[in-house]
């Protein structure tokens, strides 16, 4: 079964300190996992993944095939970061995403 | 640029009424989905459509119709609302080839009293 898990519903981090979103997920083949972001009264929007190996907005992703994990980082959070996150899933050249439940990301002044 | 474009932004029904949530995109994608999204449960696949004529049953699938007559049109459809239904609505389109970034609609917000 296709299972992504987002063990945080909030993670409250200050101005400036590191930022790390959990992203486990459970997948027979290889999948293909992203980063959603969902910034206040916008829509649903990609931030990055894994194919791409890419930094976006100072966040980087790492998959780990061995712990099932693709954890979204950032050394410095900034209060523009504020906003709902979502890990996803989709068999490699497939096009069905499965979410995680999502984490509100809150970065204090 | 209009992308991924919804109607309404907003409704509420009573119990036991029918309605469409439209959803169109202009990207020319044969890729489009319907997704709820609830506190707690992230979005969860309602129901999808590889192309035209082609329309299959994602996650929750239960209580909603779709059909897709055109590339460009993707209509939900509740037959006889619940307040289980009560939630929020995203449509989102993509590229056939896999893998590639799936974009969303601003979302239809639905209350069932």
């Amino acid at each position: 079964a296709q299972r992504v898990t987002q063990p945080e519903k909030l993670l409250s981090v200050f101005k400036g300190a590191p930022v790390e979103l959990k992203c486990n997920y459970s997948y027979s083949g290889s999948p293909e996992l992203f980063w959603y972001v969902q910034y206040s009264r916008q829509r649903l929007q990609l931030l990055l993944r894994h194919i791409s190996r890419e930094s976006i907005k100072g966040f980087t992703a790492d998959l780990n095939k061995g712990e099932t994990s693709f954890h979204l980082k950032k050394p410095f959070a900034q209060e523009e970061d504020s906003a709902m996150y979502y890990c996803a899933l989709s068999p490699l050249n497939g096009n069905k995403l499965v979410f995680g439940a999502g984490t509100i990301l809150r970065v204090k002044s | 640029n209009a992308g991924v474009t919804q109607t309404p932004k907003f409704q509420v029904l009573k119990t036991g009424q029918s309605m469409t949530l439209q959803c169109a995109q202009d990207m020319n994608h044969e890729y489009m989905s319907w997704y709820r999204q609830d506190p707690g449960m992230g979005l969860r696949l309602i129901h999808y459509s590889v192309g035209a004529g082609i329309t299959d049953q994602g996650e929750v699938p239960n209580g909603y119709n779709v059909s897709r007559s055109t590339t460009e049109d993707f209509p939900l459809r509740l037959l006889s609302a619940a307040p289980s239904q009560t939630s929020v609505y995203f449509c989102a389109s993509s590229t056939r080839q896999g893998n590639t970034e799936a974009f969303f609609g601003q979302g239809t917000r639905l209350t069932v009293v």
